[in-house]
């Protein structure tokens, strides 16, 4: 099983500024199986990017997604209000898991 | 509008049986891969079950391999987890999901499965 180790697990930013969100891998991923959501409270979990680096139907360009191997990384350019949640990476080897979380805070 | 309407979840005791159902509708089923992932109150995301267009491929967490079965009836654009031999870890809310490309592009709101005597 591909274990995903999400950093930092809480992210204090204020509105504008950069998120720089971290996934890490246990073993290597196809670039193809790596998704990034996003999750509010009482909500369920919203997809913003698959495939890596490819943004759901729907989600703002300010959110971005890179990587390969076992380092994927999410990026909210500019912080707006409505983004401070939990996020989540999720991966397809031959099972499916998901990271930890990462919390993006009001500072 | 793709809508994804999870039931059947409630309260029930260790060792006993509950069948999660989750309608669909506004896609068409059964050219879509669909899942089962669950939540426990305050805690991440867990995959539990996987189950292709045909029902030709299906997966199991390691956590309830033995125990869970998943299943879909393309005529009736619905997806079904039965479980048996219910523990208190398995308390979650639990979605119901589509797969598009190897990720979740929609979710049910979920129904809440407490375990507990």
């Amino acid at each position: 099983e591909i274990v995903l180790t999400q950093s930092p697990g809480t992210l204090s930013l204020s509105p504008g500024e950069r998120a720089t969100l971290s996934c890490r891998a246990s073993q290597s991923v196809s670039s193809s199986y790596l998704a990034w959501y996003q999750q509010k409270p009482g909500q369920a979990p919203r997809l913003l990017i698959y495939g890596a680096s490819s943004r759901a139907t729907g989600i703002p360009d300010r959110f971005s997604g890179s990587g390969s191997g076992t380092d994927f990384t999410l990026t909210i350019s500019r912080l707006e209000p409505e983004d401070f949640a939990v996020y989540y990476c999720q991966q397809y080897g031959s099972l499916w898991t998901f990271g930890q979380g990462t919390k993006v805070e009001i500072k | 509008e793709v809508q994804l309407v999870e039931s059947g979840g409630g309260l029930v005791q260790p060792g006993r049986s509950l069948r999660l159902s989750c309608a669909a509708s506004g896609f068409t089923f059964d050219d879509y891969a669909m899942h089962w992932v669950r939540q426990a109150p305050g805690k991440g995301l867990e995959w539990v079950s996987g189950i292709s267009w045909n029902s030709g491929s299906i997966g199991y967490a390691d956590s309830v391999k033995g125990r869970f079965t998943i299943s879909r009836d393309n005529a009736k654009n619905s997806l079904y987890l039965q479980m048996n031999s219910l523990r208190a870890e398995d308390t979650a809310l639990y979605y119901c999901a589509k797969e598009l490309a190897a990720a979740f592009d929609y979710w049910g709101q979920g129904t809440l499965v407490t375990v507990s005597s």
